[in-house]
């Protein structure tokens, strides 16, 4: 079963402009996990945000969480043709922290 | 250790054939995931060791897919008469403690022909 689900399904924007993707999750969560592929192959972890944290940063990246909601939010700002990859959210499946359940993800095509 | 290796890259097989593949994780984490994943979807799990013990698996796993962690290092999965369906990515992933980040391998992919 699918925990988190990524919005919007794809987005392309130019070069220098800020991307926002966001994901929506059903269940309460110690964390939330974002991560990055680009086509064909694997995951790159990019940021972990606790549930007692409202905002994390990591160079151009900035997510936001907000537990109330059940959403997060990742901010790419001054994007590059590299960042062209699929990014997913990943929460623990309720009832155990060992399992990551990561929703369809977001298409990002940056155009240069 | 660069990170989680995965063995073969590509895998082709007939329908009704065996297969294998090896995930060796990054040497000091103790806990290994085996994910699927397929074309325009996020990955799904179907299972997890600490050390050599498998705590968890997926009730995706069905009776032809088997896992084992020897020793507590690598992993292998193995899918028994394979079906087109399991034609997919197939991702191992470690880490070092529950709550902390995985790192992923860069993935089998199947194709069942």
């Amino acid at each position: 079963s699918q925990q988190g689900e990524e919005d919007p399904q794809a987005l392309s924007i130019q070069e220098g402009e800020n991307a926002t993707m966001n994901c929506s999750y059903k269940t309460s969560i110690n964390n939330l996990q974002w991560y990055r592929q680009n086509s064909g192959r694997g995951l790159v972890h990019l940021i972990l945000i606790r549930s007692n944290e409202r905002e994390k940063h990591s160079g151009r990246l900035r997510v936001t969480l907000d537990t109330s909601k059940k959403s997060s939010s990742l901010l790419i700002t001054a994007s590059r043709a590299a960042d062209t990859a699929s990014y997913f959210c990943a929460t623990p499946l309720s009832g155990s922290a060992r399992q990551l359940t990561f929703g369809s993800g977001t298409q990002l095509t940056v155009l240069p | 250790d660069t990170g989680v290796s995965q063995d073969p890259r590509h895998k082709i097989t007939k329908r009704g054939q065996n297969v294998t593949f090896r995930c060796d994780p990054i040497s000091e984490h103790n806990r290994l995931y085996w994910y699927r994943q397929t074309l325009g979807q996020g990955p799904e799990f179907l299972t997890y060791f600490q050390n050599e013990a498998q705590l968890e698996k997926s009730r995706l796993l069905s009776d032809r897919f088997s896992a084992e962690r020897p020793k507590g290092s690598f992993s292998t999965l193995e899918i028994q008469r394979t079906e087109q369906g399991d034609s997919a990515m197939y991702l191992c992933a470690s880490s070092l403690e529950e709550g902390r980040e995985a790192f992923f391998g860069q993935g089998t992919r199947l194709t069942v022909v």
